[in-house]
């Protein structure tokens, strides 16, 4: 069974600043691995997908990796802003026949002015 | 941009009330998905539906749930007798799959359900 880890649980940094949020899944076996940011009690906005066949993929001032092999991924969030405060969730498709995410427990960032 | 909708965005409810959560899937996608967020807890699977069936169901998708794809374009969660603890935040999902699929999974933003 999938288990996905996101740590830290919550960051909180100073405006300008680049930093890693990380995850880690258990089953390395997967198809694909997806970011997504979470507002206050929104939606979920999806930010980057990673196939299981790619190393990383970038939009923006985002850029994901994917290690297969370790069981992990990075986001890197690089010159943040306030705008960036969110809680972001990373999640793993098994694939199989149903294609159905296993999400971690995100990790909330604060971006302050 | 297509997009998954959903209604009602809140829903209050006396326990033991029957809810009915609605979605509009994206028009040319093949599977669909209900997922449930606890308040502070994790996005959880509960259901993936394909060609007209459930293909995989969670064990909190139980006997008071059950799920329906009306008329082609629509595509429900009903929970029958609604406890406490379905409070929660339900998400629809959908997602294409065939030789072009990314393997993106779509949410829409999200049906609240409080339960008093």
């Amino acid at each position: 069974k999938q288990e996905v880890t996101q740590i830290p649980a919550a960051l909180s940094v100073p405006e300008g600043e680049n930093l890693v949020l990380n995850c880690s899944f258990t089953d390395s076996a997967i198809y694909n691995l997806q970011w997504f940011r979470q507002d206050p009690g929104k939606g979920l906005t999806s930010l980057l997908l990673i196939q299981s066949s790619q190393r990383e993929q970038t939009s923006g001032r985002l850029n994901a990796s994917l290690d297969k092999s370790s069981g992990r991924s990075t986001l890197y969030i690089a010159a943040s802003q306030p705008g960036d405060s969110a809680t972001y969730l990373c999640a793993a498709d098994s694939g199989g026949s149903n294609y159905k995410l296993t999400f971690g427990k995100g990790t909330l960032l604060t971006v302050n002015p | 941009e297509p997009e998954v909708t959903q209604t009602p965005s809140h829903q209050v409810t006396q326990m033991g009330q029957e809810v009915i959560l609605r979605c509009v899937p994206i028009s040319n996608h093949l599977y669909f998905y209900w997922y449930r967020q606890i308040l502070g807890q994790k996005v959880e699977f509960l259901v993936s539906f394909y060609n007209n069936e459930i293909s995989e169901k969670s064990e909190i998708f139980d006997d008071q749930f059950s799920v329906e794809r009306p008329d082609g374009s629509n595509f429900t969660l009903k929970i029958r007798s609604t406890k406490l603890e379905d409070s929660a935040m339900y998400f629809c999902a959908s997602r294409m799959t065939g030789w072009d699929d990314t393997g993106e999974l779509f949410f829409g933003e999200g049906s609240r359900l409080t339960v008093l």
